[in-house]
């Protein structure tokens, strides 16, 4: 069946630094989601990739969908403490739009 | 708009007691869904729907039953609670094709 692995499983960085989670795939993906989990609280979605090669920015994040859609990525540029919390990778199926969550990297960022 | 509204927050069971998670969306999505989220571990799906009417199974749907009888309200009903079952319960909602949106989650222990 389909496996995606995402990494790392935690990060901690210095406010400031750069942060990249990874979505890894064994098999193509129709599309890619990505949420972010502050501590305490709920998934909120951030964004969906749909083509390959895709790539969109919301300020300081950057998402890309890889040519052979097998695999993605959430780059955040110079990390604030408000950046914390776990990011998520999520992808659906052809049917209905059910989503498989990856486990999600944990984001400490220290001030 | 509330969005998705979950009820209660927090919840302490016995084993063996039986209780239904609340969940109504405003937003008129047909999509519904139900995730568990273990410590530090991604979003596993349990039950989801498609419309008012329809269920069907996710990835672990065992010792839990759902019910659509509307567009709005899609709870979740667990039968004779195990310490298993001790989590933190998503609901959320979407269009086919969109992203989700989550309610606050219900943390539940069983004990």
């Amino acid at each position: 069946g389909q496996q995606v692995m995402q990494i790392p499983q935690y990060q901690h960085v210095q406010e400031g630094e750069d942060f990249t989670t990874y979505c890894n795939s064994s098999t193509t993906l129709s599309n890619i989601q990505w949420y972010k989990q502050r501590p305490g609280g709920h998934p909120v979605f951030l964004i969906q990739l749909v083509k390959s090669g895709e790539v969109k920015k919301q300020k300081r994040l950057t998402f890309q969908f890889g040519e052979a859609k097998k695999n993605s990525s959430l780059h955040i540029t110079a990390t604030q403490t408000t950046d914390v919390g776990t990011y998520f990778c999520a992808y659906g199926g052809t049917s209905y739009g059910k989503l498989t969550f990856g486990q999600g990297t944990i984001l400490t960022v220290h001030p | 708009n509330a969005g998705v509204t979950q009820t209660p927050k927090f919840r302490i069971l016995k084993i063996g007691q039986s209780m239904t998670l609340q969940c109504t969306q405003d937003m008129n999505h047909n999509y519904m869904y139900w995730y568990r989220q273990d410590p530090g571990m991604g979003l596993k799906l349990i039950y989801y729907s498609v419309g008012a009417g329809i269920t069907d199974k996710g990835e672990v749907p065992n010792g839990y039953n759902v019910s659509r009888s509307t567009t709005e309200d899609f709870p979740l009903r667990l039968e004779l609670a195990a310490p298993s079952q001790t989590s933190v319960y998503f609901c959320a909602s979407s269009r086919w094709g969109e992203g989700y949106t989550f309610g606050s989650g219900t943390r539940l222990t069983v004990v």
